[in-house]
C-alpha cells in the first residue's frame, strides 16, 4: 500500500522560513517523480511545484519560484519542501503527491493526509 | 492555461445522472484529469487522459472530452458521491499544471 505521510507545518512569521517533508513507503520512490499541491482554507486546489524521481528535473508555479524549493532524499525515501520569505498567501494546507506513471505529470495518484501551513504575525 | 468548471454548485437525488462541465483556455489534448475531494481529506484522483477510469473507481463514473472542453458524468448518483470535484489540466508543465476551482456537489 502506497502511503505518503508529510509533516513540518505550523505557525510562521511572514518573511519567516519552514520545510516540509513527506515520508513515503510501499512503493520505489526513486522510480517516481513527486509533487507539491497546496490548498488555501476554504478555496480549491493549487499545483506548486514537482521533482523527478532522480531529483530533476524541477518545475514551479510562478508564484512560488525563488522561494520555495523542492527536493529529496532517496535514501531516506523522503520529499521536502523549504520556504522561505513566507508571505500570508502561502497559508495552505500543503498535500504531496505520487506522479502517476513515474514521470513528472503533475498528476497525483496517490496523496497524504497534509500538514497546514499558517503564515501569521 | 485557465481551468473553468461549471456548475460552482450541484444539488441532485440518489440515481440521478450528474454531469460537470470543464473548459481549458487553450487545447490541452487529452490531458485532463478529475479528482474527488470530500470534506477534510485528501483529493482522490478518479479520471486521467480525459477518459481513463483509475484502479478502483466505480464505473459510474466516466470521463470524455478532448481539446478545451470536457466533461465528468456519474451515471447514477450514490449518497457517498458528495464531495467537490476539481478538474486538472496537465498539458504542460511550463504554464502550471492548473486546476479547476471546483464543483460541490450534493445529495438532495
Amino acid at each position: 500500500e502506497v502511503l505518503l505521510l508529510e509533516s513540518g507545518g505550523g505557525l510562521v512569521q511572514p518573511g519567516g522560513s519552514l520545510r516540509l517533508s513527506c515520508a513515503a513507503s510501499g512503493f520505489t520512490f526513486s522510480t517516481y517523480a513527486m509533487s507539491w499541491v497546496r490548498q488555501a482554507p476554504g478555496k480549491g486546489l493549487e499545483w506548486v511545484t514537482s521533482i523527478g524521481g532522480s531529483g530533476s528535473p524541477t518545475y514551479y508555479t510562478d508564484s512560488v519560484r525563488g522561494r520555495l524549493t523542492v527536493s529529496r532524499d532517496n535514501s531516506q525515501d523522503t520529499l521536502f519542501l523549504q520556504m522561505n520569505s513566507l508571505r500570508a498567501e502561502d497559508t495552505a494546507v500543503y498535500y504531496c503527491a505520487r506522479d502517476k506513471g513515474g514521470s513528472i505529470s503533475g498528476l497525483g495518484d496517490s496523496w497524504g493526509q497534509g500538514t497546514l501551513v499558517t503564515v501569521s504575525s | 492555461i485557465q481551468m473553468t468548471q461549471s456548475p460552482s454548485t450541484l444539488s441532485a437525488s440518489v440515481g440521478d445522472r450528474v454531469t460537470i462541465t470543464c473548459r481549458a483556455s487553450q487545447t490541452i489534448n487529452s490531458w485532463l484529469a478529475w479528482y474527488q475531494q470530500r470534506p477534510g481529506i485528501a483529493p482522490k484522483l478518479l479520471i486521467y487522459k480525459a477518459s481513463s477510469l483509475e484502479t478502483g473507481v466505480p464505473s459510474r463514473f466516466s470521463g470524455s472530452g478532448s481539446g478545451t472542453e470536457f466533461t465528468l458524468t456519474i451515471s447514477s448518483l450514490q449518497p457517498d458521491d458528495s464531495a467537490t470535484y476539481y478538474c486538472q489540466q496537465y498539458n504542460s508543465y511550463s504554464r502550471g499544471y492548473t486546476f479547476g476551482q471546483g464543483t460541490k456537489l450534493e445529495i438532495k
